[in-house]
């Protein structure tokens, strides 16, 4: 069964440097999500994606944020200069455009991001 | 998309059917109701969906009352592989990219 998938599996940076999370979304969907979850809290939506640009961005996608969608097959996340509260779970998501059962995401199985 | 309202948690012994309600009174009509899990901090997990019909697939049934306004999410012989936080979601499917609303959940707790 396809699945979608995300690397690394956990990633640690200093405070103020650049990373990028990556995520391989199942190979037909075409609306693309990351959601995040610091410790001990809610799954939060970050962003969607759909047709090369973001369709909607919560309060927490800040200018520090950023997606791309670069070589049609990879999803990925940045964040420019991180911070201490950047620490979480990073989960992507993808859905088909249309299915006969819906719109349902598929989650991936995080990237653990510690930020010392 | 409308609020959803779920137990904190819950407990149930293996092998018995495990009974997760949520309540969704502010429920539009073309909103669905979306079951998702979480197990310890791995990635959120699709279980099943409904509009107004009772649904079934390989893991769960969904039951929704005639109102819609709640509903009731059955795993019918629960296993330790089924102790998670279970997500009870209310979204319309016609807006937008549709993002996903998580509350805090029920953690259901399977006991031996």
């Amino acid at each position: 069964e396809p699945e979608v998938t995300q690397t690394p599996s956990h990633q640690v940076t200093q405070m103020g440097q650049e990373v990028i999370l990556r995520c391989v979304p199942i190979s037909n969907h075409l609306y693309f999500y990351w959601y995040r979850q610091i410790l001990g809290q809610k799954v939060e939506f970050l962003v969607s994606f759909y047709n090369n640009e973001i369709s909607e961005k919560s309060e927490i996608f800040d200018d520090q944020f950023s997606v791309e969608r670069p070589d049609g097959s990879n999803f990925t996340l940045k964040i420019r200069s991180t911070k201490l509260e950047d620490s979480a779970m990073y989960f992507c998501a993808s859905r088909p455009r249309r299915t006969s059962g819906g719109r349902t995401q598929y989650f991936g199985p995080g990237t653990r991001l510690t930020v010392l | 998309d409308a609020k959803t309202t779920q137990p904190p948690s819950m407990d149930c012994a293996e092998g018995r059917a495990a009974n997760l309600p949520c309540n969704h009174s502010t429920i539009s009509g073309n909103e669905y109701v979306y079951w998702y899990r979480q197990i310890h901090s791995q990635g959120p997990q699709y279980i099943i969906h409904g509009l107004k019909n009772n649904e079934t697939n390989e893991m769960a049934s969904l039951i929704i009352t005639e109102d819609r306004k709640s509903s009731t999410l059955i795993l019918p012989h629960a296993t330790l592989r089924d102790t998670a936080v279970y997500y009870c979601i209310v979204r319309d499917n016609f807006q937008g990219a549709q993002k996903l609303v998580f509350g805090q959940g029920t953690r259901l707790t399977i006991n031996p």
